[in-house]
């Protein structure tokens, strides 16, 4: 079975400092990952999503992921994040025919 | 272009009063379909998912229910509200590895 863990539910970060949002994942066949963004009041938006190909894959508003296959890891950064950045981001993982699978989520604060 | 409706977008309902929140897909053919709730604090949890018409599956016991009567409609139930049943549910659909929410419904039970 397919399980996400974001090692924290909440991070702050200062304006302009650069942030790692952490994701592991289990599964036992290949799978899709994904970081998806909650803004305020709002749904779901997708961020980014590894699927295949380079480990290294670039998202929305500077954000990136790097997947690591031995470390079953799927970290989310930013060099420099922005007040627009606060948000909640979940880490995502699909074998591509079933269910979605969340993370509970981190709840990033950025601090002026 | 695939899109998800939702509604209503915001809904408070007394305890005890029956639930029905749709969630209807254009653009896509035999989508997975799943409904999520996020409650404060502990993020999304998947609460029922279908791969076709009339195909159901529960994650979570509760007293909610679902029903696909449509291949792109996808119906949360419940005969009887609970405090406990408050949050923010959102509706998403899968094809392959393409993903889309609907843009949630904020469910306050008073």
């Amino acid at each position: 079975a397919q399980s996400v863990t974001q090692l924290d539910s909440q991070v702050p970060v200062f304006e302009e400092a650069p942030v790692e949002l952490r994701c592991n994942y289990s599964s036992s066949v290949s799978v899709y990952l994904f970081w998806y963004v909650q803004y305020p009041n709002q749904g779901l938006q997708l961020l980014l999503k590894y699927l295949s190909g380079s480990t290294l894959v670039k998202g929305i508003n500077g954000f990136e992921a790097e997947f690591n296959k031995s470390q079953t890891s799927f970290h989310l950064r930013k060099p420099s994040v922005h007040i627009s950045d606060t948000a909640e981001y979940f880490c995502a993982v699909s074998d591509g025919d079933d269910k979605i699978i969340f993370g509970k989520g981190t709840r990033l604060h950025i601090l002026p | 272009s695939q899109t998800i409706h939702q509604w209503p977008a915001t809904l408070v309902q007394p305890v005890g009063s029956p639930l029905s929140l749709e969630c209807t897909v254009e653009g896509t053919s035999n989508p997975n379909l799943y409904w999520y709730r996020q409650a404060a604090g502990r993020g999304l949890q998947l609460l029922f998912y279908s791969v076709g018409i009339g195909q159901i599956s529960s994650e979570v016991p509760q007293n909610l229910s679902a029903s696909r009567p449509q291949d792109r409609q996808f119906i949360l139930s419940s005969k009887k509200l609970l405090l406990s049943d408050s949050g923010f549910y959102l509706c998403a659909w899968s094809v392959r590895d393409a993903t889309k929410f609907g843009n949630g419904t904020r469910l306050t039970v008073t």
